[in-house]
């Protein structure tokens, strides 16, 4: 069965302090990963797609890099507008859209 | 472009009522699904649909239903309520069949009491 781990649950920064956010798959055959940030009480926001391991994609301060295992999110000099939850997700296997989702990654940063 | 387009946003219920939930795709999409979020549970998939055909169904009870139109319009349905229900539904079109991103709405918050 396709699962995603997200890890770690909760993370505080410093305005500036470079980090990592963490996403593990284990998936029957890789059919992309996508990484969304979600306000509180908003849907998520698409950020990215990685389809194939070494793909990289970067939007301001956020970069999204992808392996045979797992996907990490890189964010350098956060702002307190990075603050949010961010969430990745696969495509469930078959004809569909279904997207299994992990529990994501709750990030603070502070000024 | 104009985003997915969901309705109400907040939405109040009684125990044992039930409730309709509609959701606009961003033009071009065919493919529409939906999901509850719960702070416990997280992002649980509910259903999809592409051109009118429920295509997948996530592990939820028969009260939970839904439909999508020729215009790719979707409605969900929750019958007789219960407090579990409480929930944000969120909406999400893609403009692929398969393995693509999805677009989300800002969600309808229900909250039953």
């Amino acid at each position: 069965e396709d699962q995603v781990t997200q890890s770690p649950e909760a993370l505080r920064l410093q305005e500036g302090e470079s980090s990592s956010l963490n996403c593990s798959y284990t998936v029957s055959g890789l059919r992309g990963l996508f990484w969304y940030r979600q306000d509180p009480g908003k849907g998520p926001e698409f950020l990215f797609t990685l389809y194939s391991a070494g793909e990289e994609k970067e939007k301001e301060r956020l970069k999204a890099t992808l392996t045979k295992k797992e996907s990490f999110l890189h964010i350098t000099a956060p702002k307190p507008e990075d603050s949010a939850t961010y969430l990745c997700a696969l495509p469930s296997a078959g004809a569909t859209n279904k997207l299994i989702f992990g529990t994501g990654t709750l990030l603070a940063v502070q000024p | 472009k104009a985003g997915v387009t969901q309705t109400p946003r907040y939405l109040i219920k009684t125990r044992g009522q039930q409730v309709t939930l509609s959701c606009s795709p961003i033009s071009g999409h065919r493919s529409v699904s939906w999901y509850q979020q719960t702070p416990g549970q997280g992002l649980q998939f509910l259903f999809e649909y592409f051109s009118e055909t429920q295509r997948n169904k996530g592990n939820f009870p028969g009260r939970f239903s839904g439909r999508q139109f020729s215009n790719s319009r979707s409605e969900m349905n929750v019958s007789t309520l219960e407090l579990g229900d409480s929930a944000l539904y969120l909406c999400a079109s893609s403009f692929r069949d398969t393995y693509t991103e999805a677009f989300f709405g800002q969600g309808t918050r229900l909250t039953v009491v």
